[in-house]
């Protein structure tokens, strides 16, 4: 069965900096796409980023990026520029084709000013 | 904005008491899911729906009925509920399934079984 681990249960940033979540998965499948959802407290969960496995490039999305190690089965969110809304939960979620969608335990992520 | 709306927002409901759950998206979708979700864990998925057909039943208890009337609509009807049912019940849509598509979530309802 596939895994999500995110090793992180909470952190914490600075306003204006850079902080970087972790995530890891393990799969035997060579064809799978990898996401990053934020939930805001008490508001709803939505689609920061997602990854292709087959692609080598890495996903960028404004302030948002990812370091995909398909080797490592390794696949991290970056945050640059923090801003006080970032402030959310963090779920890293793996998905193949005609299986569901499996979620990590999730990261808190607390943005001070 | 959310292209997935679920209704109540809030519901409060007894242990003898039937209630539904309200989910529609506007996107032309034709999958959709209902997920429920502990405070501060992940959403753990309960149901699939394939062109108005449930595909997927995570072995959820049969106190929760799920109900797609078309492919823009979703229900959940609860009867004889428990305490420990107490949660975030999250909608979801996709494109298809099965396939590998973004599911977009609705904004939940947060139940409370007393």
């Amino acid at each position: 069965a596939q895994t999500v681990t995110q090793s992180q249960p909470e952190m914490s940033v600075q306003e204006a900096e850079t902080v970087t979540l972790s995530c890891t998965y393990d799969t035997s499948e060579n064809n799978y796409y990898l996401f990053w959802y934020k939930q805001p407290p008490s508001r709803q969960m939505i689609l920061v980023i997602r990854q292709e496995a087959y692609k080598q490039q890495n996903a960028t999305e404004n302030r948002f990026s990812v370091n995909f190690q398909k080797a490592a089965k390794s696949f991290s969110l970056k945050i640059s520029d923090s801003q006080l809304g970032d402030t959310a939960m963090y779920f890293c979620a793996f998905m193949e084709y005609g299986n569901k969608l499996v979620f990590g335990a999730g990261t808190i992520l607390r943005v001070k000013s | 904005d959310t292209e997935v709306t679920q209704t109540p927002k809030h519901l409060v409901m007894g242990m003898t008491n039937k209630k539904s759950l309200k989910c529609e998206q506007h996107m032309g979708h034709r999958a959709m899911y209902w997920y429920k979700q502990k405070a501060k864990k992940p959403p753990e998925l309960m149901f699939v729906y394939s062109y108005e057909k449930l595909s997927i039943n995570e072995s959820v208890p049969s106190r929760f009925s799920p109900e797609c009337p078309n492919s823009s609509l979703l229900n959940l009807h609860l009867h004889a509920l428990q305490p420990e049912d107490s949660a975030l019940y999250l909608c979801a849509s996709s494109q298809e399934w099965p396939g590998v598509y973004e599911q977009y979530f609705g904004p939940g309802t947060r139940l409370t079984v007393t």
